[in-house]
């Protein structure tokens, strides 16, 4: 079975300040992509990344592959209350499913 | 473009009763289906996945079952409730074998 383990757990943060989340797991994977959830909604899917140190930036948000496709980290520049949520990783194996982390629960305080 | 339908939104059931979920899913053919069960804030733990109508792959052993009828249905059942089975159930699809799009969620309290 593959893990994803994802850190810190809980993380609180005044706004304007910046932070780093992880996702790590000792398979490979095909792809990873990372989503944020509300409470009581579906998880919404944020980017997904594919190839070995790649970096995608979706505004104040950068996401990051690592190089032997193993890890995945999310740095948020400038935090703002509505980017609070849970925050989850999902990795992708062969062809039929996606395994997700254990969810990093982000507070940012106004 | 693709939609997903889960119902009900809230469920509260006794214990030893019968559970049955649906999920459709609109404006995509084939598409991988999934079954997640998620506790209060954390992760999500996958249930069953099915590549095809009738094709079911179980993860965790349990009290649930789920069943293909229809390439766009997926539903999720039990015969007996139990109070471990209270939860926040998603379903999602797929085509890639990446990028999932999840329902709304069924909030299940077994009393």
């Amino acid at each position: 079975t593959q893990l994803l383990e994802q850190s810190p757990q809980f993380l609180s943060i005044q706004e304007g300040e910046n932070l780093t989340v992880y996702c790590n797991s000792s398979s490979v994977f095909s792809s990873l992509q990372w989503y944020r959830q509300e409470p009581g909604e579906g998880p919404v899917l944020l980017v997904t990344v594919v190839t070995g140190g790649e970096v995608k930036k979706l505004k104040r948000l950068t996401f990051q592959f690592g190089d032997a496709r193993k890890d995945s980290s999310l740095h948020i520049t400038a935090a703002q209350p509505g980017d609070t949520g849970l925050y989850l990783c999902a990795g992708g194996f062969g062809n039929e499913k996606l395994t997700f982390g254990t969810g990093t629960r982000l507070t940012i305080i106004p | 473009s693709q939609t997903i339908h889960q119902w009900p939104a809230t469920l509260v059931q006794p214990v030893g009763s019968p559970l049955s979920l649906e999920c459709t899913v609109e404006g995509t053919s084939n598409p991988n289906l999934y079954w997640y069960r998620q506790a209060a804030g954390r992760g999500l733990q996958l249930l069953f996945y099915s590549v095809g109508i009738g094709q079911i792959s179980s993860e965790v052993p349990q009290n649930l079952s789920a069943s293909r009828p229809q390439d766009r249905q997926f539903i999720l059942s039990s015969k007996k409730l139990l109070l471990s089975d209270s939860g926040f159930y998603l379903c999602a699809w797929s085509v890639l074998p990446t990028e999932a799009f999840f329902g709304q969620g069924t909030r299940l309290t077994v009393v």
